[in-house]
């Protein structure tokens, strides 16, 4: 089973930040925080990761705890286009093995004119 | 940007045929990986392959999958006896180390 908790879905205006909470409680030292997502009928995307320090890219930012049980994604300026559930994730890298990643049922983001 | 690609986009399916679903990695990377989501369900690991060899499996991967890497660029899932409950969304996926992985736009398998 997954080991996060996100809500099950949330609404954002478009051009307005989307704050997408994750609780992650039981996560370990050597385990990632991995956000990926879903765009209708389409192959989940990457967006971003973390392990314990905050992460920012092209997409999004990442925001972790200190205490690691939480994180927020944010993407700055939602589109129409960011509508899709959103997955958060810990994985586990380690030498040797790839491990495969957990998905729950994620957050329905819906970006709303 | 490379992308993971899926052929084809769309299979149907007599039950108990056998079905042949191809991925096409992208090119410098060295995991691969299927998974699959029934309609309406999570997206749920089947198999990873390293190396020439699969490295680990769910419990879905029964004896009725198999899967192949043929050539330098192509990656195969085989079901060798289709079932009703195979019907799914199958995706290929990619990564060069094992952080991020590329996941192709999928294919729809329908067992009738």
């Amino acid at each position: 089973d997954a080991k996060t908790t996100q809500p099950t879905s949330m609404d954002c205006a478009e051009g307005r930040a989307a704050n997408l909470p994750c609780n992650h409680s039981t996560i370990s030292g050597n385990e990632y925080v991995y956000w990926y997502r879903q765009i209708h009928s389409q192959g989940p995307q990457y967006i971003i990761h973390g392990l314990k320090n905050n992460e920012t890219n092209e997409m999004a930012s990442l925001i972790i705890t200190e205490d690691r049980k939480s994180s927020t994604l944010i993407l700055p300026h939602a589109t129409l286009r960011d509508t899709a559930v959103y997955y958060c994730i810990v994985h586990m890298n380690y030498g040797g093995s790839q491990g495969n990643l957990i998905f729950g049922k994620g957050t329905k983001l819906s970006v709303k004119p | 940007e490379p992308e993971v690609t899926q052929t084809p986009s769309h299979q149907v399916t007599q039950m108990g045929q056998e079905v042949i679903l191809r991925c096409v990695p992208i090119s410098n990377h060295l995991y691969f990986y299927w998974y699959r989501q029934i309609l309406g369900q999570k997206v749920e690991f089947l198999v990873s392959f390293y190396n020439n060899e699969i490295s680990e499996k769910s419990e879905i991967f029964d004896d009725q999958f198999s899967v192949e890497r043929p050539d330098g660029s192509n990656f195969t899932l085989k079901i060798r006896s289709t079932k009703l409950e195979d019907s799914a969304m199958y995706f290929c996926a990619s990564s060069r180390l094992v952080l991020n992985k590329y996941f192709g736009p999928g294919t729809r398998l329908t067992v009738l």
